[in-house]
């Protein structure tokens, strides 16, 4: 079945220790991309990568890390977690790097809670 | 950048009626305008999508129109139904490459 998967679901973890949170797509897809999603403000976009070594920020990268060592996996890396990067996260992939030539296919969503 | 304005926030309607979420974007080389569904507690899925050489677009019960003098694009949903109570996010692409999503509507269709 085609499909992203991120891991954990749910992960709740204390200020200042490193985690990381796992995406694979198994759809060959060039372009992955890391979101979170906090009410009242969408989806915002952290990082994307439009093929392997290729990185770039988005509107909120700030406290994150990215890698695309291989096309299928692009984990999303906090150092140091603050509270306020308590969020939803979603890991999206498409074809190509044109948005119009694909639609975005999300993960399940990894629900991070920073105390 | 791209900034993309979406309304209502939170919209509520009868089984039957229609419902109308509106957007707004700024970037005139925005050239696709998505839109995605959110079920409560899953991931966002495209419901439909347009292009900027195109004026309206239908599926069934939902479709968008676009003006791009005006720069903007809705969602038009008829006939709604319990399970299209979702939270309904527009997106622009700028550049080729970037979605812009707007801040999201939460439909409830009361039956």
């Amino acid at each position: 079945e085609a499909q992203v998967t991120q891991n954990p679901r749910y992960l709740i973890t204390v200020t200042g220790k490193k985690l990381t949170v796992t995406c694979s797509q198994n759809m060959n897809h060039e372009y992955m991309s890391w979101y979170r999603q906090d009410p009242g403000l969408g989806l915002r976009q952290i990082y994307y990568s439009m093929n392997v070594e290729v990185t770039d920020k988005g509107d909120v990268p700030e406290g994150y890390k990215v890698s695309r060592k291989e096309k299928r996996n692009f984990p999303l890396i906090l150092e140091s977690p603050s509270p306020n990067q308590t969020s939803l996260y979603f890991c999206a992939s498409r074809f190509g790097s044109a948005a119009e030539r694909s639609p975005l296919h999300f993960g399940n969503g990894t629900r991070l809670t920073v105390t | 950048g791209e900034n993309v304005e979406q309304h209502p926030s939170t919209l509520s309607v009868q089984e039957g009626d229609s419902a109308v979420i509106k957007c707004t974007y700024s970037d005139s080389a925005s050239n696709y305008f998505p839109w995605y569904k959110q079920e409560l507690g899953k991931r966002p899925q495209l419901i439909i999508d347009i292009r900027s050489n195109v004026g309206e677009k239908k599926d069934q019960r939902i479709a968008v129109t676009l003006n791009k003098t005006a720069k903007h694009f809705s969602l038009h949903i008829t006939e709604t139904q319990p399970e299209d109570s979702a939270v309904y996010f527009c997106a622009a692409s700028q550049a080729g490459t970037a979605l812009i999503f707007g801040k999201g509507t939460t439909l409830s269709v009361s039956s």
